[in-house]
């Protein structure tokens, strides 16, 4: 089945370390989307690709950085995480109006 | 830019009983909706989306939405409440950015359900 697909789904890091969390789709969306949610808020936009274009929204902090290396990929990097970087990250995708999400990743901040 | 409005944070019913989950929306054209649900720790799953066919939208777990444009609203049911529908639902509104759409999340209504 086509799908958006998240790796891990549960991540720990330590205060100040890099990571990297990672999303693939089978769905062939030229769009990749990635989100951050807080806990009990709702999902709010980080940056998007539209093919290869990259689009951040204005209140995204700098520690957050995102990579396209192809149509299928998309790494979200964390270059110094902090404590509130805790949270869901979500992974979505779209073309011409068809959305995919993916199950997300759960990042702990120790 | 789009926005979309849950208007009850917190849902309670017994179980049988309906539910009724309220969503509006502001749009400057024909939007696609959507409604997820999210069970604790868990991401997020598809109840049902509008992509302005009928009106009247049928999804899983024997939930539906209605679309009333005149209302601007999309507001969620389902007959009778089960024990597994307890969970985070969120309405979701599609919108056009500089760079194409993206997804415009409310909220989020939790539903708790009581035997």
């Amino acid at each position: 089945d086509a799908m958006v697909i998240q790796n891990p789904r549960y991540q720990v890091t330590q205060f100040g370390k890099p990571v990297t969390l990672s999303c693939s789709q089978t769905l062939n969306h030229n769009v990749m989307y990635w989100y951050q949610q807080k806990s009990s808020q709702a999902p709010k936009l980080l940056f998007h690709y539209y093919d290869k274009d990259f689009n951040n929204e204005a209140d995204t902090p700098d520690n957050f950085q995102s990579r396209r290396p192809n149509t299928s990929f998309c790494f979200l990097d964390i270059r110094s995480p902090g404590l509130g970087d805790a949270a869901m990250y979500l992974c979505a995708t779209s073309r011409d109006g068809e959305f995919g999400v993916g199950p997300g990743t759960r990042l702990l901040v120790l | 830019a789009q926005s979309v409005t849950q208007l009850d944070s917190h849902v309670s019913v017994s179980e049988g009983t309906p539910v009724l989950l309220r969503c509006n929306y502001s749009s400057s054209y024909s939007p696609s909706l959507f409604w997820y649900v999210q069970h604790p720790n868990k991401g997020l799953q598809l109840l049902l989306k509008y992509t302005s066919a009928a009106t009247l939208v049928k999804g899983i777990n024997g939930f539906e939405a209605e679309f009333k444009k005149s209302e601007t609203s999309f507001h969620l049911t389902k007959p009778s409440a089960h024990m597994s529908d307890a969970a985070e639902y969120f309405c979701v509104v599609s919108d056009r950015t500089q760079a194409g759409t993206a997804l415009i999340f409310g909220k989020g209504t939790t539903l708790s359900v009581s035997s």
